[in-house]
């Protein structure tokens, strides 16, 4: 898998939005990023993927530099429920397991 | 909306036994995995499974563990003797298929070796 890059935690008012960052130089042209979460030890729960487009969902915005080497996450209303970890993933194309790194710990406060 | 759903949600074990941990994937998806957390750990890959067979697995995945479809609905994995280094969240996961496709998790068993 394409390494990836993110800050180890990050914190967020309540009602602002999170803007979670991630590198993936190495990425290669085929291949997608994808963004997870898990809150305390449920199973990881997908927000949103993208090849090269930015990309928005009911959950969050995904945008992805021109040079595919970055993207950030975009909670616009982030939520005290929104507090987990954010794993994000960029699996080698054609392999389809996943490798969760570290992930940034989100932490929304009142 | 359909969702990945796994049991027990619970299970203890004594060192040595055999456990089934038991998953059922959505149900057009075409591909299945298995991953563990061991507490306070990342999310590790275990095996991953395509038409009636392993199409990956990892370094974890040693002779201890086997995975199966016994019917159209349901994924599971067998740990044939179990160690104290078992213990961990296993999660159950699958995906539809095909370039950009999407991997949905079930909720996990949490096993405990004694």
């Amino acid at each position: 898998d394409a390494k990836t890059t993110q800050p180890p935690s990050m914190d967020c008012a309540e009602g602002r939005a999170a803007n979670l960052p991630c590198n993936h130089s190495t990425i290669s042209g085929n291949e997608y990023v994808y963004w997870y979460r898990q809150i305390h030890s449920q199973g990881p729960q997908y927000i949103i993927h993208g090849l090269k487009n930015n990309e928005t969902n009911e959950m969050a915005s995904l945008i992805i530099t021109e040079d595919r080497k970055s993207s950030t996450l975009i909670l616009p209303h982030a939520t005290l429920r929104d507090t987990a970890v954010y794993y994000c993933i960029v699996p080698q194309y054609n392999f389809n397991k996943f490798y969760f790194g570290s992930g940034t710990k989100l932490n929304v406060k009142p | 909306e359909p969702e990945v759903t796994q049991t027990p949600s619970h299970q203890v074990t004594q060192m040595g036994q055999e456990v089934i941990l038991r998953c059922v994937p959505i149900s057009n998806h075409l591909y299945f995995y298995w991953y563990r957390q061991i507490l306070g750990q990342k999310v590790e890959f275990l095996v991953s499974f395509y038409n009636n067979e392993i199409s990956e697995k990892s370094e974890i995945f040693d002779d201890q563990f086997s995975v199966e479809r016994p019917d159209g609905s349901n994924f599971t994995l067998k740990i044939r003797s179990t160690k104290l280094e078992d213990s961990a969240m296993y999660f159950c996961a699958s995906d539809i298929g095909g370039a950009g496709g999407t991997q949905y998790f079930g909720p996990g068993t949490r096993l405990l070796v004694l």
